[in-house]
């Protein structure tokens, strides 16, 4: 089975610009996290995606944003990005399952540097 | 609010011995526990979990003990091997939120040969 996959992984933008990020997650998993990790606040929640619809969001500002196609592909959008933004965003994936363990298998991460 | 605390940053253990790895959370609705093993450029990787149903998860080298009432976990890796040297990461989910993990700062394991 593949992994779950992020592109790009590695980008550079300047302030003010805006980034879209992919994550497609492993076959048949229906819910996607997303985490921003920085050196200074660790990993944090963004947000989790789960048939399409925002399930969960964590406490960052509103351009911060994320979308999810039928086929459980999932974008996030930074928009007016700032040098703050410079971190690993990493996605995850998980079956959703009603009962039981319910891992989130991780990407590679998208590493963003704002300039 | 930091609601997981990994308070070691760092931990040096000797190729063999036992390496033991700390956390502490605060919300008592927390109630599945996971680890996670992570190297510089990857993403982290899953290494154990348990439910707040148990007290105890072995599999391999790695058992993470949970112990409710002190709202303390910990993972134990016997016989560390340098392989293993890598950020560790505590992370924590409440019922209905599986896909909402808080994670802990992370401790560095060296393990030296």
């Amino acid at each position: 089975k593949a992994g779950v996959t992020q592109t790009p992984r590695y980008l550079i933008k300047t302030r003010g610009q805006q980034v879209t990020l992919s994550c497609s997650p492993i076959s048949g998993h229906r819910s996607v996290s997303w985490y921003q990790q920085t050196p200074g606040q660790g990993l944090q929640f963004l947000f989790e995606y789960f048939s399409e619809t925002q399930r969960n969001k964590g406490n960052f500002p509103g351009r911060f944003s994320g979308r999810q196609f039928s086929n459980s592909r999932s974008e996030m959008n930074v928009s007016t990005l700032e040098l703050g933004d410079s971190a690993l965003y990493l996605c995850a994936s998980s079956p959703d399952r009603r009962s039981g363990a319910n891992v989130l298998t991780f990407g590679a991460g998208s590493r963003l540097t704002v300039l | 609010d930091q609601q997981v605390k990994q308070n070691s940053p760092s931990l040096s253990v000797q190729e063999g011995r036992i390496s033991i790895l700390n956390c502490d959370y605060t919300n008592s609705m927390f109630d599945y526990f996971l680890w996670y093993k992570k190297y510089p450029a990857e993403g982290p990787t899953f290494l154990i979990s348990i439910s707040s149903i148990k007290d105890k998860n072995e599999d391999g080298r790695f058992t993470v003990f949970l112990n409710k009432s002190a709202k303390h976990l910990s993972l134990h890796i016997v016989p560390s091997q340098p392989g293993d040297s890598a950020v560790y990461f505590c992370a924590a989910s409440a019922r209905g939120n599986t896909g909402k993990l808080i994670f802990g700062q992370g401790t560095t394991l060296q393990v030296k040969p």
